[in-house]
């Protein structure tokens, strides 16, 4: 399969727990986005990667929430001490930085329950 | 108010319709796109424009620029097009063209038989 992949795809997790996502973008994307989407809205963006360089996140980003790309490849999102407001789907995407051309692939998401 | 808005939020149609969704942004932009999500939560990229129309299949997409404006078309409408159809830009600012994209609220369309 060579599309983005997110791991889990579900997650159920108590409040206050740690939480940790993965996303495998399509193999030659050098860019990695995470987004958000809470029920009935559109997506919010979060942060994302050029390589392994974070280079923007959102204020939507507190200090509970870290993402990190050690290699340029895989990227994972980590929650700590979660909230039942962090139940939400978390997106990635990746996309290929070359002239204009930045369509973005989406992965299918993992949903987050903070019970 | 948003940077990106949809109308309708919800839309309801009889196989065989022509179905119009309409965005509006209010920023610069370097690219638009139409997005599709089925229940389950997979998006799938329908469009990326910067101009003008783009077609595929039963889908047509338009976007004028100066009027900060874009349209989705679906022809010959089918149940199996329900969905919700999300617009997204890509902002332009000071000619950098940010890679992150911004997304309008959704169009929930349901398409009956």
């Amino acid at each position: 399969d060579t599309g983005v992949s997110q791991d889990p795809r579900h997650k159920i997790t108590k409040r206050g727990q740690n939480v940790t996502f993965r996303c495998d973008p399509i193999s030659e994307h050098n860019r990695l986005y995470w987004y958000r989407q809470t029920l009935g809205q559109g997506p919010e963006f979060l942060t994302y990667f050029q390589n392994e360089a974070q280079l923007e996140k959102s204020r939507l980003l507190s200090d509970r929430f870290s993402a990190e790309r050690p290699k340029g490849s895989f990227s994972t999102l980590e929650i700590q001490r979660t909230e039942q407001g962090d139940s939400a789907m978390y997106l990635c995407a990746s996309s290929l930085l070359a002239g204009n051309h930045n369509e973005q692939f989406f992965g299918p998401g993992t949903r987050l329950t903070v019970l | 108010k948003n940077e990106v808005e949809q109308s309708p939020q919800n839309l309801t149609a009889q196989e065989g319709e022509f179905i119009t969704i309409n965005c509006s942004y209010s920023v610069g932009i370097s690219a638009l796109h139409w997005l599709q999500q089925h229940p389950g939560g997979g998006i799938v990229s329908l469009f990326m424009l910067s101009s003008g129309k783009k077609k595929h299949g039963r889908l047509i997409a338009t976007i004028n620029i100066q009027e900060k404006h874009s349209s989705l078309h679906i022809t010959a409408s089918h149940p199996r097009d329900s969905a919700v159809y999300i617009c997204a830009v890509r902002l332009r600012a000071g000619g950098t063209s940010y890679g992150k994209l911004t997304f309008g609220q959704g169009t929930i369309l349901t398409v009956h038989p």
